[in-house]
């Protein structure tokens, strides 16, 4: 079974368009995460979420936002896509924002804005 | 500002031991993580340390040492499998994990 689930794997998409990706854990995880992943390869934090808790990293642009249906569910919709936002994007979840708890993640979705 | 450093890429032979240092800067300390990543996939959890000392766990150790800002991953009996990049990441005092740009590491025959 599939811990963290994302889709699509591809995106090919215009510039100036709206797209979603889906996440879904299966963990009973109470955390859930975006990342991007950049072509330097560094991972990082877009916005992190739990029942309570929306936090966004300052340095994301508002075009991006996170849409969480449910605890085990947290989307990631983006409009009017830019060429630099192409990346691949990472979901991930983890038990809670504590001590020895490693987050697990999606296996991305590779945006290409063309 | 964070900061996480590693050697960007290393190379090593098939059955010997290499040794990836991580050094860091961070607002507060709650754990340090190493996760490997294989191309075209998601990072995979390897290890935890939150105390100074070495945690090992079958072929792959980890060392860390909070006074001086640093870890370091063991691989022993390198396979070709073990050719990937390594993630070295802090948890700050906010509980964020602030990630290095990994080390890819390269195993020749």
């Amino acid at each position: 079974d599939t811990a963290v689930s994302q889709t699509p794997k591809y995106l090919v998409t215009q510039m100036g368009n709206d797209k979603s990706i889906k996440c879904e854990q299966n963990l009973g995880h109470d955390t859930m995460y975006w990342y991007k992943q950049d072509s330097k390869k560094f991972l990082k934090i877009m916005f992190s979420y739990n029942n309570k808790e929306l936090i966004i990293n300052e340095t994301v642009p508002n075009r991006f936002s996170p849409k969480s249906p449910d605890k085990a569910h947290l989307n990631l919709h983006i409009n009017s896509l830019e060429l630099g936002d192409s990346a691949v994007y990472f979901c991930a979840s983890s038990q809670a924002s504590g001590f020895g708890t490693e987050a697990f993640f999606g296996q991305g979705t590779r945006l290409t804005v063309v | 500002g964070q900061n996480i450093d590693q050697p960007t890429e290393m190379t090593a032979t098939e059955g010997a031991i290499v040794q990836i240092n991580c050094t860091y800067q961070t607002s507060g300390f709650n754990g340090l993580f190493w996760y490997q990543q294989h191309a075209g996939e998601a990072p995979t959890f390897l290890s935890y340390n939150v105390l100074d000392g070495l945690e090992e766990k079958g072929r792959f150790s980890s060392f860390l040492s909070r006074s001086k800002g640093y870890s370091y991953l063991l691989l022993k009996e390198l396979q070709m499998k073990d050719s990937a990049s390594y993630l070295c990441a802090v948890r700050d005092s906010n509980y964020q994990l602030i990630w290095g740009a990994g080390t890819k590491l390269i195993i020749k025959p």
